[in-house]
């Protein structure tokens, strides 16, 4: 299975970069990395999502070092609406169907 | 806007009773997945469905069952209900059978069910 593993926590100010990174040691080669946020009692969001290098939207960017074992999610300038849950996810591969599993998630707060 | 729709909104509910939670897919989405979020919690992987079969199983009890319909809306059933199924219950859709490159999960906002 390819466990994700992330900071519990992060606090940032407004107007920083945040980046959160993402370990994923048993990622399996077809496999992508997709972030999504979630605020409270909201469903997650699709952030971004990439293979290998660097991807970039009008949100973060991605980058994923050659060997794939982590993933780092970089939020530019965040402001207090940046503050949610952070989950890292890669595809699980399963024989006969594909399981997605989410990690615990980075609780991102952002202070004025 | 996901354009995944679940209904209802809030549910409570007493022990032992049974409810039925109903997810409609963003259109063109083949694949509906189901989670359980407890409060604080992270997501839990309930179970997945691609075009009206099941795909895959996560931590789903057996009490809890679940199916995708014809018309590729999904129903989540949960019986003899304890106070510790009072959860948010996610729905998800994708386009393809797994959430790969351009067919990320779109999630829903969700059912709270609180059992009493």
């Amino acid at each position: 299975l390819a466990k994700t593993t992330q900071p519990i926590s992060m606090d940032s100010y407004e107007g920083q970069e945040v980046n959160i990174t993402c370990s994923h040691n048993n990622i399996a080669t077809n496999d992508y990395i997709t972030w999504y946020q979630q605020f409270p009692s909201q469903g997650p969001r699709f952030i971004i999502q990439g293979y290998k290098t660097k991807v970039t939207n009008e949100v973060a960017s991605l980058f994923i070092p050659a060997d794939r074992k982590s993933s780092t999610l970089s939020l530019p300038r965040v402001s207090l609406s940046d503050t949610a849950v952070y989950y890292c996810l890669v595809g699980d591969l399963m024989k006969g169907g594909f399981k997605t599993i989410f990690g615990a998630g980075t609780r991102l707060f952002v202070k004025a | 806007d996901s354009g995944v729709t679940q209904t209802p909104k809030h549910l409570i509910t007493a022990t032992g009773q049974r409810v039925t939670l109903r997810c409609s897919p963003r259109s063109g989405d083949l694949s509906v997945y189901w989670y359980q979020q407890s409060l604080d919690q992270g997501l839990q992987f309930l179970i997945q469905y691609y075009n009206g079969e099941e795909r895959a199983k996560g931590n789903i009890l057996e009490r809890f069952s679940a199916q995708q319909f014809p018309d590729l809306h999904s129903e989540l059933n949960l019986s003899s209900l304890e106070l510790g199924d009072s959860a948010l219950y996610f729905c998800a859709s994708s386009v393809r059978q797994d959430p790969s490159y351009n067919s990320p999960l779109h999630f829903g906002n969700g059912t709270r069910l609180t059992v009493t």
